[in-house]
């Protein structure tokens, strides 16, 4: 089935930048396209990128399109989102998933990694 | 952007009831409608795909059903390790989009 694992949280200044990642195993890494979706504390699930597998094609919710990047290493099992210009609004819980197929969603997620934003 | 409605936001219910989830979608989904379980401190859990098919080791008691854009999950039989928030989520059009969720709680 797989494992997925993220790093890189932690406390960061708005305006601040910070990278995650997440290490996959168990896994054909390079047969899956890639998501990150996060949680605010107490509040709901929010999609925020896609990241397909050779790692060509990717897409982003408008909310953090322009701040946010997503890239895979596929020699490393992993994949990443760097962050920046970070607000207050982008704390959250950080949950890298993999996607099975295009009929069949997201089967496997991490644990999450929580980012805050504070001064 | 398609937007998921569920409901109630928050459910009492018993160990042994019926117990049904409401999502309803602002467009159709061509069925890419996911459903998942979430406990405090975890990560979703994914329990229906493709609006009806059971993930793999969920258990029986737990179904899904719906198309176009109104779908349902119901739990046949509750059960202690049940209670949970549930979530729906399409995965028919980007960007990809949660219902607010539903708390099933004890009563």
């Amino acid at each position: 089935q797989g494992q997925l694992v993220e790093s890189g949280g932690g406390l960061v200044k708005p305006g601040g930048s910070l990278r995650l990642s997440c290490a996959a195993s168990g896994f054909i890494f390079s047969d899956y396209s890639m998501h990150w979706i996060r949680q605010a504390p107490g509040k709901g699930l929010e999609w925020i990128s896609y990241i397909s597998m050779t790692g060509s094609y990717t897409i982003y919710v408008d909310s953090v399109k322009g701040r946010f990047t997503v890239s895979r290493d596929n020699a490393k099992n992993s994949v990443y989102l760097e962050m920046n210009s970070l607000r207050a609004e982008d704390t959250a819980v950080y949950y890298c998933a993999r996607e099975v197929s295009k009929n069949s969603g997201l089967d496997n997620w991490g644990q999450g990694t929580l980012v805050t934003i504070s001064s | 952007d398609i937007q998921m409605t569920q409901s109630p936001s928050t459910l009492s219910a018993s160990v042994g009831d019926r117990v049904t989830v409401t999502c309803r979608a602002s467009q159709s989904l061509g069925g890419r409608l996911a459903w998942f379980q979430q406990k405090p401190g975890e990560a979703p859990k994914l329990l229906i795909y493709r609006a009806s098919d059971l993930e793999s080791g969920v258990p029986s008691r737990f179904s899904g059903s719906g198309s176009g854009t109104e779908f349902t999950l119901t739990i046949g039989s509750l059960q202690p390790d049940d209670f949970a928030t549930y979530y729906c989520q399409q995965y028919y059009s980007y960007p990809w989009t949660f219902g607010q969720g539903t708390k099933v709680e004890i009563k």
